[in-house]
């Protein structure tokens, strides 16, 4: 079975300064994809970014973009310039691609990110 | 276009009673699939329908249904509820049910069990 795993409960980052958020996951699957959503009070869940796995070029999303170490599974993102509105809970998720049984997302358990002013 | 839609916003029920959530998917989507939040047990997947047939289920127990209608409307359902089944349940859709497809969340319906 696909475990993803966000091993920060918590972390905090000073208005306008960069943070990484950790994410590994376990998959015995070649082709998948990955996603990074954030979740804030408002508990509406937004995409952030997502990242193919058989594309070796980290993805992007103006202040937001990814490492991904395909080799090692992990998946981390980084938020640059950070904002007060950034403040959320971010959740790692996994994707199996194209399946005729159907197809789910498998979350880590979440980061919370406290932007400090 | 309109997102991901989910009533009711609130709900508090009894235990032993039954409940309906409903969830309309962005237009022109035809993949619902449903989540359940909880502080200890994180976003667990519930099942998913595309075009009105389940495509697949989550480890939970047949108490919790679920239903697609022609119009790509879904509705859950929990009989006999327990305690434990207070959560924020997540509806989600896309186009299609393939891996690639961004998933769209709704807001969510939080479900409290008394």
């Amino acid at each position: 079975a696909q475990t993803v795993t966000q091993s920060q409960p918590e972390m905090s980052v000073q208005e306008a300064e960069t943070v990484t958020l950790s994410c590994t996951y376990d998959t015995s699957e070649s082709d998948y994809y990955l996603f990074w959503y954030k979740q804030p009070p408002s508990r509406q869940m937004i995409l952030v970014i997502r990242q193919e796995a058989y594309k070796q070029q980290n993805a992007t999303e103006n202040r937001f973009s990814v490492n991904f170490q395909k080799a090692a599974k992990s998946f981390s993102l980084k938020i640059s310039d950070s904002q007060l509105g950034d403040a959320a809970m971010y959740f790692c998720a996994y994707r199996r691609t194209t399946s005729n049984t159907g197809n789910q997302f498998y979350f880590g358990t979440g980061t919370s990110l406290t932007v400090i002013p | 276009k309109a997102g991901v839609t989910q009533t009711p916003r609130y709900l508090i029920k009894t235990r032993g009673q039954q409940v309906t959530l409903s969830c309309s998917p962005i237009s022109g989507h035809r993949s619902v699939s449903w989540y359940q939040q909880t502080p200890g047990q994180g976003l667990q997947f519930l099942f998913e329908y595309f075009s009105e047939t389940q495509r697949n289920k989550g480890n939970f127990p047949g108490r919790f249904s679920g239903r697609q209608f022609s119009n790509s409307r879904s509705e859950m359902n929990v009989s006999t509820l327990e305690l434990g089944d207070s959560a924020l349940y997540l509806c989600a859709s896309s186009f299609q049910n393939l891996g690639r497809e961004t998933q769209y969340f709704g807001p969510g319906t939080r479900l409290l069990v008394l």
